[in-house]
């Protein structure tokens, strides 16, 4: 079966980092997308990763590891702004993205 | 800007009374997707289109229909909505491209919040 675990829930600080881990267990696999969805609203596209390493985007940077069906989210200099869930979804054989059911991330200031 | 729109924003309907929601985008992707989508819960794919080839999820409730009349529109009809199908729906777009290019992000409207009364 395909499978997505990422934690329920976590808390950080502002200007602190934080890392979202995420491991899959798809039919194949063409990539894995991060997005963020703020309560109440759509997801938006953070990152997309197809090769083994580490993709830097401003504060935020995105990991792959496909051996380990593992990936994570990094966020540096934690703003209050970046509350929000968090959703890793891998794409499946089929170009199908598997979503996970996001963690939510709190930021105390 | 280019972009996906969905309305309304907030739809409010009773228990059985048939309702449709609506997705139009400017960006002349050839994919687009319906989502609903609970809260906490992961977005759950209904339907997708690529092109005017509709696929429908297996475990997609018959009580949910997709129309996409050209490829800027879409809509989702729900012919008898029940309590559960309370959630956020949303639409989504992806670029064009063979079936190679279809890793690529998808753009999401703001989606529709249905009630059901």
């Amino acid at each position: 079966g395909q499978n997505i675990d990422q934690p329920t829930e976590m808390t950080a600080t502002e200007g602190a980092i934080v890392q979202i881990n995420c491991t899959y267990q798809t039919s194949g696999f063409n990539g894995l997308f991060w997005y963020q969805q703020h309560a109440g609203e759509a997801p938006t596209f953070l990152s997309y990763n197809v090769l083994d390493g580490l993709e830097e985007k401003g504060r935020f940077s995105s990991f792959l590891s496909r051996s380990k069906g593992y990936s994570y989210l990094l966020l540096k200099e934690l703003q209050m702004k970046d509350s929000a869930s968090y959703l890793c979804a891998p794409l499946d054989s089929n170009y199908q993205l598997i979503w996970g059911a996001g963690t939510k991330l709190i930021i105390k200031p | 800007d280019a972009m996906v729109i969905q309305n309304p924003r907030y739809q409010v309907t009773q228990f059985g009374k048939p309702v449709t929601l609506s997705c139009s985008q400017t960006l002349n992707h050839n994919v687009m997707y319906w989502y609903q989508q609970k809260s906490s819960q992961a977005p759950k794919l209904l339907f997708h289109y690529y092109d005017k080839d509709f696929n429908n999820e297996a475990d997609t409730p018959d009580n949910f229909q997709s129309r996409r009349p050209n490829t800027s529109f879409c809509f989702l009809d729900i012919r008898s909505p029940g309590l559960g199908d309370a959630a956020m729906y949303l639409c989504a777009t992806s670029p064009p491209g063979d079936r190679g290019d279809l890793n690529q992000p998808q753009h999401f409207g703001d989606g529709t919040r249905l009630s059901i009364l």
